[in-house]
């Protein structure tokens, strides 16, 4: 089985602040992980990724993750938000099966 | 390349009524996956086909099937519409292998009356 939890509905920062989106997961076997943003009315784009390796990932638009095995985390950061960066973010883990996803998200980020 | 495409990019119905979607992935690209996405439930995994194969499948009622044809487009089919099948029906292309990254297409906005 696997799992993916957001625990925060909603995270509200101030630009130019530093902005982190966390993620838990539950697998069994290596996990492979992932976070997708959605703007309003569209379908899901791809930030980064996890398989292996380096534990700090960076991605698009100045985004970036750390996996940490022990506490199996896969937190998003990205170190001074933007407006623009207000959306719905998604974590999702894969081990053997389907993409399963998190609730999701919702970023605002205030001028 | 290209990105998903999926048609059409809304659709009314109403109850009792069937309805096909249709996902165009990218070029090279040999698995496509559907997800339903809806405000209670959020994203939920529908199924995933492979070079024409149902690889993966969901935990959704038998009215929800699909297919994948010879290049690689897939449609999706729901039978006799019920109400709480109004939802964003998100497509996804990759490779195919487990660490590929899935594309998701703009999705289709289906409400049933």
């Amino acid at each position: 089985a696997q799992s993916v939890a957001q625990p925060e509905d909603q995270v509200n920062v101030a630009e130019g602040n530093p902005l982190t989106v966390k993620c838990t997961y539950s697998v069994s076997g290596n996990p492979y992980l992932f976070w997708y943003v959605q703007y309003p009315n569209r379908g899901l784009q791809f930030l980064l990724k996890y398989i292996t390796g380096d534990n700090l990932v960076k991605g698009s638009y100045g985004f970036e993750a750390e996996f940490n095995k022990s506490q199996t985390s896969f937190h998003l950061k990205k170190p001074s938000a933007l407006v623009s960066d207000s959306a719905l973010y998604f974590c999702a883990v894969r081990a053997l099966a389907e993409l399963s996803f998190g609730a999701g998200t919702t970023v605002t980020v205030r001028a | 390349k290209a990105g998903v495409t999926q048609t059409p990019r809304y659709l009314i119905k109403t109850r009792g009524q069937q309805v096909t979607l249709s996902c165009s992935p990218i070029s090279g690209h040999r698995s496509v996956s559907w997800y339903q996405q809806t405000p209670g439930q959020g994203l939920q995994f529908l199924f995933e086909y492979f070079s024409e194969t149902q690889r993966n499948k969901g935990n959704f009622p038998g009215r929800f099937s699909g297919r994948q044809f010879s290049n690689s487009r897939s449609e999706m089919n729901v039978s006799t519409l019920e109400l709480g099948d109004s939802a964003l029906y998100l497509c996804a292309s990759s490779e195919g292998g487990r660490t590929d990254t899935q594309y998701f297409g703009p999705g289709t906005r289906l409400t049933v009356l």
